[in-house]
């Protein structure tokens, strides 16, 4: 069972617009939540979290945004950059889970 | 800065060798873990340590076993390798077990 979701492997978006990339979870205990970004060859780098008694986080150019309601949380870059092009890992925990449970990713690429 | 450094970047084994693969932080982390990641799959846990000399079973610990004799250095070992175990292997640290992780570089093992 998987647990946390990244539906669309991948994105293509043009420079200078929004990106936005969704994650679904199904375990109800998750309570804290994080996106990494991983360039090929590297490994992982953490971006930005949300905590459960939040909605919104914001960080420059990048949103995390939670509906705890529909167990869904999205990340919006704006305005996206040539440079965002990479992978983007959903991950939730809990604070007994001693682990951060992760989604499949997404590709994203931004356009010139 | 944190930095975590495994042993190898690119490893070639052949089936049935015993295959360690080495992880160091220099910032003093409880937490150790090691993920494979492989194309459409994510990041899967293989096994965590929250202290020395402790390991806990990841989602996928079969076929690996873990050593953490000092704080700072997490080893995986693959007891008799496998083809099935090709794959992109990362080690990540963390303050505790639900704060954000961070990644070594990642060792490409491929077994033939």
């Amino acid at each position: 069972d998987q647990q946390v979701k990244q539906n669309s492997p991948s994105l293509s978006v043009q420079e200078g617009r929004i990106s936005i990339l969704n994650c679904d979870y199904t375990n109800s205990m998750f309570d804290y939540f994080l996106w990494y970004k991983k360039y090929p060859a590297e490994g992982p780098t953490f971006l930005i979290s949300i905590s459960s008694i939040k909605d919104k986080n914001e960080d420059g150019r990048f949103t995390v945004f939670l509906n705890k309601s529909a167990k869904h949380l999205s990340l919006h870059i704006v305005p996206s950059q040539p440079g965002d092009s990479a992978v983007y890992f959903c991950a939730a925990s809990y604070t007994n889970a001693g682990k951060s449970t992760f989604g499949d990713g997404t590709t994203l690429t931004v356009k010139p | 800065d944190v930095k975590v450094t495994q042993s190898s970047r690119y490893l070639v084994k052949r089936t049935g060798e015993k295959v360690f693969l080495e992880c160091v932080q220099d910032m003093d982390h409880e937490n150790m873990f090691w993920y494979r990641q492989d194309p459409g799959l994510g990041l899967r846990l293989i096994y965590f340590s929250y202290d020395v000399k402790m390991k806990e079973k990841g989602d996928i610990p079969e076929g690996y076993s873990v050593s953490r004799e000092k704080k700072e250095r997490f080893s995986l070992i693959l007891e008799s390798a496998s083809t099935n175990q090709t794959s992109m292997y990362l080690c990540a640290s963390s303050w505790d077990r639900t704060s954000e992780q961070y990644f070594g570089p990642g060792t490409r093992l491929t077994v033939t």
